[in-house]
């Protein structure tokens, strides 16, 4: 069964930093394209990162460039997401999510990160 | 960016009742379109990719169709578990981006 499982949210102030994580499991994860998607309170879903399969090549949103940075371990299946410089506008659920060809098919519960004073 | 926009934004519907949901790109994307469904307190869950097909394990009611620039999924004989809000989103051009939502309700 195909497992993704953030954590690492939590309350930060603004300007202040965070590292989220996705342990995955169940499918051979060096070989996908994974993603983070976030999900501010009450709003749609909007696209964050991508990673190719040996980290090689990685696109962001522009809301997010600069600031965020996406990285993986092949070896312990494991994502990372380090968000820095973080802003009010940041607050969301965000998701770590599989990618196959342009499409989205496995995702993980999300994890709550709260940017406030 | 392509803009995706849904419609309706909410609809209610009946047991039994065919729902169809709309989703129109500002650009052409060929079939780089998938549909989404997700419950609330959930993660999306994939239902269509490439427009049209169906993901293995998903039910039959479920269909999606269109190309380019105009897409519609369609629920055939809704059920109650149907309840939730449904997603578009293109993959032909980064940014990736997905459409408002269209939150069903029986």
């Amino acid at each position: 069964e195909v497992q993704l499982v953030e954590s690492g949210g939590g309350l930060v102030q603004p300007g202040g930093s965070l590292r989220l994580s996705c342990a995955a499991s169940g499918f051979m994860f060096s070989s996908y394209w994974m993603s983070w998607v976030r999900q501010a309170p009450g709003e749609g879903l909007e696209w964050v990162a991508n990673i190719k399969q040996d980290g090689s090549e990685k696109y962001y949103a522009d809301s997010v460039k600069g600031r965020f940075t996406f990285s993986r371990d092949n070896a312990k299946s494991l994502l990372s997401l380090q968000m820095n410089s973080l802003r009010v506008e940041d607050t969301a659920v965000y998701y770590c999510a599989s990618l196959t060809g342009d499409a989205f098919d496995f995702w993980g519960q999300g994890t709550m990160v709260t940017v406030s004073s | 960016d392509i803009h995706m926009i849904q419609s309706p934004s909410s609809v209610s519907a009946s047991v039994g009742d065919k729902v169809i949901i709309t989703c129109l790109a500002s650009q052409r994307i060929g079939n780089y379109l998938a549909w989404y469904q997700q419950k609330p307190g959930k993660g999306p869950k994939l239902l269509i990719y490439a427009a049209s097909s169906l993901l293995n394990g998903v039910p039959s009611r479920f269909s999606g169709g269109g190309s380019e620039t105009a897409f519609i999924l369609t629920i055939s004989n809704v059920q109650p578990e149907d309840v939730a809000t449904y997603y578009c989103q293109q993959g032909q051009n980064f940014p990736i981006t997905f459409g408002q939502g269209t939150r069903l309700e029986i």
